[in-house]
């Protein structure tokens, strides 16, 4: 039961453009949710999160949009840079007896000068 | 601040055999979480621990891991005997309290053959 997904796994930008990366969830007691970056042999790192009291939440050229309704977020990255070339997973988390975080499959991210 | 600091890095062992990881969280965090990563998947949660009481092991495989954390500080998994499909990334993290980010360590890659 796959109660987050990512359904593209992979995405190539353009330097200097925007990225979005897409998440979906179908667990209505989610109420955090969580962007982590991965580069190869390393853990993810944590990105920027997300409440569901709000629906938008913004860190520099990261911005995490939340659309509780249709239970889906996204991430956007302005503009792209080489260094964001990464996989990219969204998680969530909430709801009584269920506070560990939940991954999506993950979106790898290339960044094409 | 010191991140979570996991090892090995790496091991590999044959089939039937055991091994063991060990993570010693952020100082100060009291949830710590083992999660399972496969190639080309999520990060699957084995094992969430507040303090030195487990929180949710639904996930692990108990007739063959286990996991312990001494003193509600630093933790071991166990996996013994191994199989070949728990051939994955181990991670382990911490995080202040529920709903809050958590900070991952490297990982240890466990190859069985």
């Amino acid at each position: 039961d796959q109660q987050v997904k990512q359904n593209s796994p992979s995405l190539s930008v353009q330097e200097g453009r925007i990225s979005i990366l897409n998440c979906d969830y179908t667990n209505s007691m989610f109420d955090y949710f969580l962007w982590y970056k991965k580069y190869p042999a390393e853990g993810p790192t944590f990105l920027i999160s997300i409440s569901s009291i709000k629906d938008k939440n913004e860190d520099g050229r990261f911005t995490v949009f939340l659309n509780k309704s249709a239970k889906h977020l996204s991430l956007h990255i302005v503009p792209s840079q080489p260094g964001d070339f990464a996989v990219y997973f969204c998680a969530a988390s909430g709801g009584f007896g269920n506070e560990k975080l939940t991954f999506g499959t993950g979106t790898r991210l290339t960044i094409i000068p | 601040e010191a991140g979570v600091a996991q090892s090995p890095r790496y091991k590999i062992i044959e089939k039937r055999q055991s091994v063991a990881f060990w993570c010693n969280p952020i100082s100060g965090h009291a949830t710590l979480y083992w999660y399972q990563q496969i190639l080309g998947q999520g990060p699957k949660l084995l094992i969430q621990f507040q303090n030195n009481g487990v929180v949710d092991d639904s996930q692990l495989p108990k007739d063959r891991f286990s996991a312990e954390r001494l003193k509600g500080v630093d933790s071991t998994l166990k996996i013994q005997p191994a199989k070949l499909e728990d051939s994955a990334v181990y991670l382990c993290a911490s995080s202040l309290a529920y709903n809050t980010e958590a900070f991952f360590g490297q990982g240890t890659r466990l190859t069985v053959v």
